[in-house]
């Protein structure tokens, strides 16, 4: 299967800031690759599909980019909204489909 | 609006099993692939499985955490997703959610690949097994 790791694990920062998050991939996933957030007791929420495309309804602060096996989330200035799990989600093998283990962005 | 309500959850002892439901409105049910996602306490998300459309063969794919153990089928004219789970374990313990896949294709040499990824939640269930 294939290995997803996030960077970092937990991310403090402060409303207005801009975050990043990493996703590493065991091997090439090209670009079949989702962000996902997660805010307690709720279900997870699609951000971004296909490693850079934004969902619709999504606010403009998130975007994604990379291929291959690096990938990032970034939110360009942080919400109150958005204190949350991110998870990155790869499909390249439908059969076989993995999520990171999460990154928690807290308030600082 | 598209929803997703799960049902079935409860507390089994190991070894025994529980089906899920998944009843869907707002969209057109058997145009999609349907997957389970679950979530331990206070851990992760881990796929489970999913099973494609009717039109896509209506086959199914799992984790190997629950291969023979899990199964998924689906009655598109109820708009429900099923996860029949036996043999059920404490590592079984979680949140189970499902979802709505969305399928890309892309064309390579002489035959299509496809890809799915999933868009809506529903709110989840809770299976708890213990003794």
């Amino acid at each position: 299967d294939i290995q997803l790791t996030q960077s970092p694990s937990t991310l403090s920062a402060s409303v207005g800031d801009r975050v990043t998050i990493t996703c590493r991939a065991s091997q090439s996933v090209s670009s079949w690759l989702a962000w996902y957030q997660q805010k307690p007791g709720t279900a997870p929420k699609l951000l971004i599909y296909k490693a850079s495309n934004l969902q619709s309804g999504v606010p403009s602060r998130f975007s994604g980019s990379g291929s291959g096996t690096e990938f990032t989330l970034t939110i360009s200035s942080l919400q109150p909204d958005d204190f949350a799990t991110y998870y990155c989600q790869q499909y390249s093998s439908y059969s076989s489909r993995t999520f990171g283990q999460g990154t928690k962005v807290e308030i600082k | 609006e598209m929803q997703l309500v799960e049902s079935g959850g409860d507390l089994v002892q190991p070894g025994r099993s529980l089906r899920l439901s998944c009843t869907a409105s707002g969209f057109k049910f058997g145009d999609y692939a349907m997957s389970w996602v679950r979530q331990a306490p206070g851990k992760g998300l881990e796929w489970v499985g999913f099973i494609k459309s009717k039109p896509y063969g209506g086959t199914t794919e799992y984790a190997a955490s629950v291969k023979g153990r899990f199964t998924i089928s689906r009655d598109d004219s109820r708009s429900i997703a099923y996860l029949q789970m036996n043999s059920l374990k404490a590592e079984d313990t979680a949140v189970y959610y499902c979802s709505r896949d969305i399928i890309e294709a892309k064309a390579t040499s002489m035959v299509y690949r496809y890809y799915y990824y999933m868009d809506v939640w529903g709110n989840g269930t809770t299976v708890t097994v213990s003794s």
